[in-house]
């Protein structure tokens, strides 16, 4: 199972502040994942990375980037933090080809914006 | 567009008792199927998952799960379930084959296991 880490796990901060979310895995994987996870709702993906320099929007539209420069590293900024962005961010890996790939998850950053 | 249908809300169970979580996808070709937990304070975990051949799946903790491809349905199941159990269940889907490596997820079952 991939061992994925996510800094910080709890992070509350005012609006207008730039933040990074971090997210680093050291099982090699390919391809990475940012989804974003509401209380009572479904994981919702916002950015996803099929390889080094290769970013992608997700399905849930998102004012946050992502960039991905080496393997084991995709962090996700928000240039400037509001209220609404407040919720659960969870990264995740995988590395099979498409008939076993299997993505595995860190342990999620909760954001809240005051 | 793929889509994910989870009937329960929150279920309440007490322990001994059998357990099974329906999921339901809508997608128009081939799938691979996945049940993950989340249990109280801890990450989101693998439970078991479906690609291919057998559509009864076994997964960690004595858990299964059924993939009936005319009803569009991958439901988990437990004959006795644990109070230590009780977490939050999501059943995900992706179309296989291409390049196509993004899993939509359903909203979730909220399983609580009475003592």
């Amino acid at each position: 199972e991939a061992d994925i880490y996510q800094t910080p796990r709890y992070l509350v901060i005012g609006t207008g502040k730039k933040i990074t979310l971090e997210c680093s895995q050291t099982m090699g994987h390919d391809k990475m994942y940012w989804y974003q996870q509401d209380p009572g709702m479904e994981l919702h993906l916002i950015h996803y990375s099929y390889g080094v320099n290769s970013t992608e929007k997700g399905d849930l539209s998102s004012e946050s980037t992502v960039s991905r420069i080496r393997t084991e590293h995709f962090p996700l900024t928000l240039e400037s933090a509001r209220p609404s962005h407040t919720s659960q961010y969870l990264c995740a890996s995988s590395g099979g080809i498409t008939s076993t790939d299997t993505q595995y998850f860190g342990p999620g950053t909760r954001l809240t914006v005051l | 567009a793929q889509s994910v249908s989870q009937h329960n809300h929150h279920v309440i169970l007490s322990e001994a008792a059998s357990l099974e979580l329906g999921c339901n996808y809508s997608y128009g070709g081939t799938v691979n199927l996945f049940w993950y937990v989340q249990y109280p304070g801890q990450h989101l975990q693998l439970l078991l998952k479906y690609f291919s051949g057998d559509p009864l799946v076994k997964g960690i903790k004595g858990f299964e799960a059924e993939f009936i491809k005319s009803k569009f349905s991958f439901n988990l199941r437990k004959p006795s379930v644990q109070w230590s159990d009780t977490a939050e269940y999501f059943c995900a889907v992706r179309g296989s084959g291409g390049s196509n490596y993004k899993l939509t997820f359903g909203k979730g079952t909220l399983l609580t296991v009475n003592p």
